[in-house]
């Protein structure tokens, strides 16, 4: 198994740009989320989800949007960039029928952004 | 509000001694806590987590320990080794939460020296 991956690794874009991040799972798991970490702050939940075609907000969610029109699939959307979408984004999945995974969510490797 | 804090941003051990990282949070209704390990450029991994209906989780060098009453759970690395050196995240979790949702801390640096 892959795991969690995220597509791309690093990316460049200009204030006002638009881009997609890609979190696929190959565990099928049914909960998704999208955090950014930056300095200091630890991370910080954007959007999650709890099935495939389901959506909600977490603690930052403005700026962004999100989609999960697969299970294996959590898509997240920035319309139009800002500095302050300058982060690191970690996408996450958990399995929830198994009850002894004790809360435990799997991580992905990171997308380095940079809104100039 | 920072519900789960991490008042330490780094901390510095030798070989061999204990590592302790401490964690605080605000919110009675969490009931499950978890720590992860983070090296650079990589994501988070799980490393041991507790539940509130006990208060120590032991997984070979790694226990935590939970202090309901105080809402304080630390982390100890026995002994610690150079390749524990990684960011430590706290987080938790309450039940009832939508999502299963986790609250993570600010994170704290450890350095082992060799």
């Amino acid at each position: 198994n892959a795991g969690v991956t995220q597509t791309p690794k690093f990316r460049v874009l200009k204030t006002g740009q638009s881009m997609t991040l890609l979190c696929a799972q190959d565990m099928n798991h049914e909960y998704m989320y999208w955090y950014r970490q930056d300095p200091g702050m630890g991370l910080r939940l954007i959007h999650y989800s709890v099935g495939e075609g389901t959506t909600a907000k977490g603690e930052v969610p403005d700026g962004y949007n999100v989609s999960r029109l697969k299970k294996q699939n959590f898509l997240l959307g920035l319309e139009s960039a800002a500095p302050s979408q300058t982060s690191v984004y970690f996408c996450a999945s958990r399995n929830v029928r198994d009850r002894s995974s004790s809360y435990e969510q799997y991580f992905g490797p990171g997308t380095r952004l940079t809104v100039t | 509000d920072q519900q789960v804090k991490q008042n330490s941003p780094s901390l510095s051990v030798q070989e061999g001694r204990i590592s302790i990282l401490n964690c605080d949070y605000t919110n009675s209704m969490f009931d499950y806590f978890l720590w992860y390990k983070k090296y650079p450029a990589e994501g988070p991994t799980f490393l041991i987590s507790i539940s509130s209906i006990k208060d120590k989780n032991e997984d070979g060098r790694f226990t935590v320990f939970l202090n309901k009453s105080a809402k304080h759970l630390s982390l100890h690395i026995v002994p610690s080794q150079p390749g524990d050196s990684a960011v430590y995240f706290c987080a938790a979790s309450a039940r009832e939460t939508s999502g299963s949702r986790l609250t993570f801390g600010e994170g704290t640096q450890l350095t082992v020296n060799p």
